[in-house]
């Protein structure tokens, strides 16, 4: 069965700082993955998605990450981490069903950015 | 804009009630899902529909039914709500307009049972 791990279950890091978060995903065939992020309060939102071609994705915000299949891992990057990036981030993977797809997530990441 | 709209962002029941959560989109989307959200578990499917009608389990049915009579809403319910699924749930849709394979989120509704 389809799966996907966060490790980091906190993780905190200074204002203007870079920032990495990890996910590493089990899987048969070629994955789909996601990334989204959830502020307090909200729902979730997309922040990119990976599908096939270019390994390294573009997203909102600032966001990139990069498929490794040799690893499997998609792990989320920011440059520099903002005071309003802090929330919650969650890797999923898709699940091809009969009809659509479904998502397998991680656990979630807590990010907290300190001034 | 897709737009998802789910009918209470908090409610607060007592056990033993017969509960429901409604979900509404606004865009011909063929598939819904409705997850429930715990600390340090993540996203957990419930049930999902992909017609008007047509209902699968998810990862965690048990104590949860669903309704799905017109495209636009799906309908989960909690024939008898206890503590234990005091939660977050968030409702998504998939298809239509949207790439086949993402999900788009409902702000979620914060239950609470007593």
């Amino acid at each position: 069965a389809q799966s996907v791990t966060q490790p980091d279950i906190h993780i905190t890091v200074s204002e203007g700082a870079s920032l990495e978060l990890r996910c590493n995903y089990s899987y048969g065939a070629t994955p789909y993955l996601f990334w989204y992020v959830q502020s307090p309060g909200q729902g979730l939102q997309l922040l990119l998605k990976y599908f096939s071609g270019d390994t390294l994705v573009q997203g909102i915000k600032g966001f990139e990450a990069e498929f490794k299949r040799s690893q499997s891992s998609f792990n989320l990057r920011k440059p520099s981490v903002h005071w309003s990036d802090a929330a919650e981030y969650f890797c999923a993977v898709g699940q091809t069903m009969e009809y659509g797809n479904k998502l397998v997530f991680g656990a979630g990441t807590i990010l907290r950015v300190k001034s | 804009d897709v737009k998802v709209t789910q009918s209470s962002r908090y409610l607060v029941k007592r056990t033993g009630e017969k509960v429901f959560l409604e979900c509404v989109q606004d865009m011909d989307h063929e598939n819904m899902f409705w997850y429930r959200q715990d600390p340090g578990l993540g996203l957990r499917l419930i049930y999902f529909s992909y017609d008007v009608k047509m209902k699968e389990k998810g990862d965690i049915p048990e104590g949860y039914s669903v309704s799905r009579e017109k495209k636009e809403r799906f309908s989960l319910i909690l024939e008898s709500a206890s503590t234990n699924q005091t939660s977050m749930y968030l409702c998504a849709i998939q298809g239509g307009l949207l790439n086949n394979n993402e999900q788009f989120f409902g702000p979620g509704t914060r239950l609470t049972v007593l």
